[in-house]
Parts: structure tokens; C-alpha cells; sequence
């Protein structure tokens, strides 16, 4: 199966600074349509899971634009540009072109 | 609006099989897939399985084959996940997702609405 790792595991922040949150992937997740199958979910305390980013970089409805994805191929970044208060919780990547979809371990991000 | 709703949470024997259902409303059921996802406590996120509600077909993680079986039923909009011999491994909050395009498509949109997940407790 595919393998994601994400890094770091646990990521404290002073509000208003950015965060990056990095996954690799065993394999790569770049179909021959030009896409990357990743998704971005956060899971906040108590609350179901959450899609932020979806095809590796196209943000979903309603989430703020200080979130933004990049990459391809076996590397893909999730970058906070200003974390506030609320963006606390456990950030999965998540690669769904290889059977069966994975998910990274998750990144504990809290505030300073 | 659009939603998915779960069943209620559940205590089960191990050895015992579990059905969780999720009904969805707001939107339509058989344009989009259900995927099935877990977390037990102290763990990451774990994917179960999906079923295509158009055509019932579903598609099971390996580590769940012969324990797991999803359905649907398209005249109550409603998707059912049963995992059986359960051990106390499977504890862990199960959420239903919906997702809309499939893999390999430019419309594949991820897991955009979520159900509010159901409690799974397996305990002698």
C-alpha cells in the first residue's frame, strides 16, 4: 500500500505566523490526467474531519484562503499563511489514486 | 441543507458484527459516492472502504476484506457499513463521507460532507 508520511507530527504556533505541514508519498500520486490525487483534511477537538484541500491544491467551498496546497509527484505541502486560534486539530494528508486510499499519521498543530 | 446523518452509538460483544447507517438528504444520493472511515482513540485517521450508491458496487480496504460490507438502499438514501468478528481493535469512531467524481476523473471533489460519526465500543 502506499505509504504517507507526514512530518512534522506536532506543530505548536504563535497566531498570525505561517505553518507548513509536509507529506511524502511511496508512490506517486500523479495520474495521467495532470492531477494529484492528495487531499488536506483537518479534524478539530470533538468535531468530524474536515476537507481543506482536495486534488492536491484546489481549496474547497469555504475554506479561507490563508490555506493553500502545492506540489506533485511524492511531495505535497499544506501551508497556513496566518494560523489563527481556530485552526487548531490533527491535519491528514490523504492520497486516494492507489487502492487502498491512505492517510498520514496526522499533525497535532496548537497554538504558542 | 446537505447532510449526513449517522445511526447512534453502539456497544458490542466481540465476536459480535456492528451496522452503522448513514442518511443522507439535500443533495443527490447516487451522484456521489459514500466512502466509510474510522478513528480508533490515540489513532490517525483509517480508510474502510466506499461504495459507488449508483450501481451498489463497493470497493473494501484489504485489511478489512471478509469482515466489512457496505450497501445502500436508493429508496431511503442511505448507505450501511457491517464489520464483523469484532475484536476490541475495532473501537473507534466511524464516519460516513460523501465524495463526488471518482479517482482518475478532473471532478473528484474528496470527502466534502461528513457524517457526525458513531461510536463503535467493543468490550467483554
Amino acid at each position: 500500500e502506499t505509504v504517507m508520511t507526514q512530518s512534522p507530527l506536532s506543530l505548536p504556533v504563535t497566531p498570525g505566523e505561517p505553518a507548513s505541514i509536509s507529506c511524502r508519498s511511496s508512490q506517486s500520486l500523479l495520474h495521467g490526467n495532470g492531477y494529484n490525487y492528495v487531499d488536506w483534511y483537518l479534524q478539530k477537538p470533538g468535531q468530524s474531519p474536515q476537507l481543506l484541500i482536495y486534488l492536491a491544491s484546489s481549496r474547497a467551498s469555504g475554506v479561507p484562503d490563508r490555506f493553500s496546497g502545492s506540489g506533485s509527484g511524492t511531495d505535497f505541502t499544506l501551508k497556513i499563511s496566518r494560523v489563527e486560534a481556530e485552526d487548531v486539530g490533527v491535519y491528514y494528508c490523504m492520497q486516494v489514486l492507489q487502492l487502498p486510499y491512505t492517510f498520514g499519521r496526522g499533525t497535532n498543530l496548537d497554538i504558542k | 441543507q446537505v447532510q449526513l446523518v449517522q445511526s447512534g452509538a453502539e456497544v458490542k460483544r466481540p465476536g459480535a458484527s456492528v451496522t452503522v447507517s448513514c442518511t443522507a438528504s439535500g443533495y443527490s444520493f447516487t451522484s456521489y459516492y459514500i466512502y466509510w472511515v474510522r478513528r480508533a482513540p490515540g489513532q490517525g485517521l483509517e480508510w474502510l472502504g466506499l461504495i459507488n450508491t449508483k450501481s451498489g458496487t463497493p470497493t473494501y480496504a484489504q485489511n478489512f476484506q471478509g469482515r466489512v460490507t457496505m450497501t445502500r438502499d436508493t429508496s431511503t438514501t442511505t448507505g450501511f457499513m457491517e464489520l464483523s468478528r469484532l475484536t476490541s481493535e475495532d473501537t473507534a469512531v466511524y464516519y460516513c463521507a460523501r465524495v463526488g467524481g471518482y479517482t482518475g476523473s478532473e471532478y473528484y471533489g474528496g470527502m466534502d460532507v461528513w457524517g457526525q460519526g458513531t461510536t463503535v465500543t467493543v468490550s467483554s
